[in-house]
Order: structure tokens, then C-alpha cells, then sequence
């Protein structure tokens, strides 16, 4: 079955980088690109980025262009989300999603928790 | 703020037929852009598509569940509401002036 599994809770300081993981298995990982999405404590759903392995390619939300890259890793059909710069207004639940079709995400990974605080 | 606005909450009896709306604008919703639907039954827990492209339904969704669009917005309706539909719900579509994929402010659903 289809699987995507992050990398586990971390805390970080203000001004530092993060980066996450996303290890997808259970389907080609060529033919479905990745977006990541975050939610704020208490906060909605804030799309982040998408990339694709197949088309090398990468698009990021406007407000977090120049502070974030998206990667990936064929070989271990891995995802990985960096952020810089880091605020206390970064603290959120991140997650990866594969993309069905067009934006439609089917299956999500299990969230990923970062703290940012001095 | 979402460039699509949601109801910040629904609430219905069980049994009853509620719809959350979604509204957008011309570059989003209005241009033709597929509207999908997120369930999240809890926060910190990761959603689960509900509705794609507008109308259609994933595998294993009960068919309690039904999208639709006109114009510039589109709504979600959940006909025989039951206890477990208690939960945030979020659309989502492309907006071509931001050129990405946005997301809804979301709705809490409450069952009395």
C-alpha cells in the first residue's frame, strides 16, 4: 500500500534551518509529485510547495519563495522539504501529500511537529 | 487570509443535510479550476481527501459526501449527518495570480 513516512519531531532555534524528510514507498515515485503543507497551531491548512522527481521541476508558494527548497532523492524515493530562517511563527505540523492527479492529494505522511523557540 | 473563504462553522443534527461553501474569485474557482475537499478529523492529524476535481468521490468515501461548483464558488454537502463527520473541512484550488495551490480558511463541522 501506499506510504509516505516522515522524519520525526524537531525543535530549532530562531534563524535556524529545518529540514524534513519524506520517504514514500508502495508506488512509482516518479509518476506522482510531492507537495508539503504545513498547519500552525490552533490555524488552517497553509500550502508550502510542490516537486516533482519525474519533471525536475519545483513550484513554492509565493510567500515562502527564497526561504524554502524542495527536493528529491530517486533512489530512495525521498522527499525533503528545507525551510531557512526560521520564526516562532514557523511552529507547525508538516506534511507531505502525494499528488494524485492535479493538486488532489490522496495520501498524506504522518505529520512532522517543529518547534521553533530560543 | 485564504483567497477562499469558508464558513468558520456548520453545524446540523444527525440526519440532516448540511453544505459548507467555498467562495473564490475570477483566478481561482472562477477560471475553472478543479475545487477539491479535505476532511481533517483532527488538528495535527493529517486530512484526507474527500471530493477531487470538483465532483468525484475517492474510493471508500461514502456517498453521503457530494461536491459541486458554479461560478466562482463551490460547495461540499454531507446529506444524513452522523456523528463521525464531526471534523475540520477544507477546499482547494490553483490561483492563477498566486500560481500555486491555496487552501481554504476551513469549516468546523458540529453535530448537535
Amino acid at each position: 500500500q501506499v506510504l509516505l513516512v516522515q522524519s520525526g519531531a524537531d525543535m530549532k532555534k530562531p534563524g535556524a534551518s529545518l529540514k524534513v524528510s519524506c520517504q514514500a514507498s508502495g508506488y512509482n515515485f516518479l509518476s506522482h509529485g510531492i507537495s508539503w503543507v504545513r498547519q500552525a497551531p490552533g490555524r488552517g491548512l497553509e500550502w508550502l510547495g510542490w516537486v516533482s522527481a519525474y519533471y525536475a521541476k519545483t513550484n513554492y508558494a509565493q510567500k515562502f519563495q527564497g526561504r524554502v527548497t524542495m527536493t528529491t532523492d530517486t533512489s530512495t524515493s525521498t522527499a525533503y522539504m528545507e525551510l531557512r530562517s526560521l520564526r516562532s511563527d514557523d511552529t507547525a505540523v508538516y506534511y507531505c501529500a502525494r499528488e494524485y492527479r492535479s493538486g488532489d492529494y490522496d495520501h498524506w505522511g504522518q505529520g512532522t511537529l517543529v518547534t521553533v523557540s530560543s | 487570509q485564504s483567497v477562499l473563504t469558508q464558513p468558520p462553522s456548520v453545524s446540523g443534527a444527525p440526519g440532516q443535510r448540511v453544505t459548507i461553501s467555498c467562495t473564490g474569485s475570477s483566478s481561482n474557482i472562477g477560471a475553472g479550476y478543479h475545487v477539491h475537499w479535505y476532511q481533517q478529523q483532527l488538528p495535527g492529524t493529517a486530512p484526507k481527501l474527500l471530493i477531487s476535481a470538483d465532483t468525484n468521490r475517492p474510493s471508500g468515501v461514502p456517498d453521503r459526501f457530494s461536491g459541486s461548483k458554479s461560478g466562482t464558488s463551490a460547495s461540499l454537502a454531507i446529506t444524513g449527518l452522523q456523528a463521525e463527520d464531526e471534523a475540520d473541512y477544507y477546499c482547494q484550488s490553483y490561483d492563477s495570480s498566486l500560481t500555486h495551490w491555496v487552501f481554504g480558511t476551513g469549516t468546523k463541522v458540529t453535530v448537535l
